[in-house]
């Protein structure tokens, strides 16, 4: 099956920096990459997803970039807010429907 | 809010016992997943249901069990209970349940196992 690893575990940035979180997947079949942002005791959003006919997508201050070749896809966030802090995770479609989970990114942006 | 809604928010119960955890989707969409996720474990895909059947099943332990009702409500039943079975349980939901749609995931239930 699928298998997803994430890194940095976590990231401590000053505001205003750039962010980038990584991920690699391994099943080459994996076609969808979404990115979920998880606020303490919230539930998990969709902020960005990519799917493999694009190698970029950008969202005001947050990109996404995908490089089939080598199976490794990251999260790009340009001056980051202190609302930015959080638990970020990348996921990859496996399977019909479902998606595998990296174990997160915890990001904390310093005023 | 996502319009997923779960109840109840928060679960405590003892070892050994059976809770049955309920996520209505949003409005239109006829697939349903449960995850869980646990501190060690990150988010674990569990079950997915489409239109009142089962679609996939992920890292289900047998002691869980889920079905999805014609008003396409979805309860997640989880019995014999473990201390380790405390996690937060997420629902989500989308539309036709294809790989590559979003998932739109609900608030939660917090089981505490003691």
């Amino acid at each position: 099956g699928e298998n997803v690893e994430q890194h940095p575990s976590t990231l401590s940035v000053q505001e205003g920096d750039s962010a980038v979180i990584k991920c690699t997947y391994s099943d080459s079949a994996s076609n969808y990459f979404p990115w979920y942002k998880q606020e303490l005791g919230k539930r998990p959003q969709l902020i960005i997803d990519i799917r493999s006919n694009v190698g970029e997508k950008k969202d005001q201050r947050i990109a996404v970039t995908l490089n089939k070749t080598a199976k490794h896809f990251s999260l790009h966030i340009t001056e980051t807010q202190p609302e930015d802090s959080a638990v970020y995770f990348c996921a990859a479609n496996s399977g019909y429907s479902t998606l595998t989970f990296g174990k997160g990114t915890m990001l904390l942006v310093s005023p | 809010d996502s319009g997923v809604t779960q109840t109840p928010k928060h679960l405590i119960t003892a070892t050994g016992q059976r809770v049955t955890l309920r996520c209505s989707p949003r409005s239109g969409d006829l697939s349903v997943y449960w995850y869980q996720q646990s501190l060690d474990q990150g988010l674990q895909f569990l079950i997915q249901y489409y239109n009142g059947e089962e679609r996939a099943k992920g890292n289900i332990l047998e002691r869980f069990s889920a079905q999805q009702f014609p008003d396409l409500h979805s309860e997640l039943n989880l019995s014999s209970l473990e201390l380790g079975d405390s996690a937060l349980y997420f629902c989500a939901s989308s539309v036709e349940g294809t790989d590559q749609e979003t998932q739109y995931f609900g608030p939660g239930t917090r089981l505490l196992v003691l």
